[in-house]
């Protein structure tokens, strides 16, 4: 059975700390592993990642893929409030036309 | 519009009902799925379609149709409502395989 599972499920940490996400799959027929970060409604892209070892980055946010070991990560470092959120893991495969196989997530809290 | 535009915004429906949920897209995507949310549930999809014509079903498909006339449209249909259908219904669509889902803002279904 196909499945992606995020760790740790929620978190809470102090304004300026960096945070680590986890995301660990396994899928048969695997095409590629993407980040979403959600807020109050509609799922926003952060980040898709097909070949290991390649970082992608985008300001404080960063991510990783290892397919050997079967996972990826998430970083944000020098953590703002507004990057709370609930951050989604979510990796493509071919059991399901071109669908994303969804993790439960990530509840992030920045406190000031 | 711009993007992927779900309808309604929120709903209360009474047991029983038959309800659609309507999805339009102007992004020419070919592929588009239904997901359902549920707190600590994460994401499940529900029904998927890879090109106009053409569906399939996703991990819980049971009480829920879709149809795809057209490339535009992905209209999702409760045929007869329960309570456990209480959820948030969130639109995708994408251009195929490695490439992000873009969501709708979604509907907040309420089964009475």
């Amino acid at each position: 059975e196909d499945k992606v599972v995020q760790s740790p499920l929620s978190l809470v940490v102090h304004e300026g700390d960096t945070v680590t996400l986890n995301c660990s799959y396994e899928v048969t027929n695997f095409r590629s592993l993407l980040w979403y970060k959600q807020e109050k409604k509609a799922p926003t892209f952060l980040f898709m990642l097909t070949s290991s070892g390649i970082e992608k980055k985008s300001g404080r946010l960063s991510s990783i893929l290892d397919k050997k070991e079967l996972f990826s990560i998430l970083n944000i470092t020098a953590t703002q409030t507004g990057d709370s959120a609930i951050y989604l893991c979510a990796v493509g495969h071919s059991n399901s036309g071109y669908a994303l196989n969804f993790g439960k997530g990530t509840s992030l809290l920045v406190t000031p | 519009i711009a993007g992927i535009t779900q309808a309604p915004t929120s709903q209360i429906l009474a047991a029983g009902r038959r309800m659609t949920l309507r999805c339009t897209q102007d992004m020419r995507h070919n592929a588009m799925y239904w997901y359902r949310q549920d707190l600590g549930l994460g994401l499940r999809l529900i029904h998927y379609s890879n090109t106009a014509g053409t569906t399939g079903k996703g991990e819980v498909p049971d009480g829920y149709s879709v149809s795809r006339a057209n490339t535009d449209d992905f209209p999702l249909t409760l045929a007869s409502a329960v309570p456990s259908q209480t959820s948030v219904y969130f639109c995708a669509s994408s251009d195929g395989a490695n490439t992000e889902a873009f969501f709708g803002q979604g509907t907040r279904l309420t089964v009475v």
